[in-house]
């Protein structure tokens, strides 16, 4: 059953602590990309990766970081440097960039 | 610069009539674009995509999309609604600056379907 996972669907953390969002995509793509989704802004990119052991800043990178050791894998890690972190974090992939993307089911963040 | 606008918020039909969900752009050279939709708390599903061809599209669950070169537009429609289309609908389109391998998606504000019974 192909497709992308994003685990935990629910995270809970306390102000200042980091936390990491786990990806995983079994369709063989080589871009993955971050979004945040926070209501009545649609989607805001974070990072973006085109090939393994490579990846661009989006458009609101600050106090995030990622890494792309392996082609499936793109965590994320919420800093506590990341003044306002409680969003919906969505992670997609496609098989290469400018085209369709798809999605994984999204992990809601609270942070108090 | 590059942009895509959706430019209602809230979009209001009854179940059984024709939807339309509008969608403009700008973008340099060919533009390439899509529509997906998301259900409350879930992730973006694709539906359909433009990169070239005939003007009209068709994608998942019966929707469709006409490209307008002249009106810069990408609309989604339905013949037909049914309840369970409510949702929220992203239009996209490729960033047309960035040459190869660093292209991007540009994303309009998302448009919230209500389909009354």
């Amino acid at each position: 059953d192909g497709g992308i996972t994003q685990s935990p669907k629910y995270l809970f953390r306390k102000e200042g602590q980091n936390v990491t969002l786990s990806c995983e995509q079994n369709l063989n793509h080589d871009a993955m990309y971050w979004y945040r989704q926070d209501p009545g802004q649609g989607l805001r990119l974070i990072y973006y990766s085109q090939i393994v052991n490579d990846f661009q800043k989006g458009d609101i990178a600050e106090g995030y970081s990622v890494s792309r050791e392996k082609k499936e894998s793109f965590p994320l890690t919420v800093t506590s440097a990341q003044k306002n972190p409680t969003a919906f974090y969505l992670c997609a992939s496609s098989i290469n960039s400018g085209l369709e993307q798809y999605f994984g089911p999204g992990t809601r963040l609270t942070v108090t | 610069a590059q942009s895509v606008a959706q430019p209602e918020d809230q979009v209001n039909v009854a179940e059984g009539n024709p939807l339309t969900v509008k969608c403009t752009y700008s973008v340099s050279g060919n533009p390439y674009l899509f529509w997906y939709v998301q259900y409350p708390n879930r992730g973006l599903q694709f539906l359909l995509k433009y990169i070239t061809g005939d003007n009209l599209v068709k994608g998942s669950y019966g929707f469709e999309a006409e490209f307008n070169k002249s009106q810069t537009s990408f609309h989604l429609k339905k013949p037909s609604a049914l309840v369970s289309d409510s949702a929220l609908y992203f239009c996209a389109v490729r960033d047309g600056e960035n040459a190869g391998n660093n292209r991007k998606l540009i994303w309009g504000l998302g448009t919230s379907l209500a389909v009354n019974p």
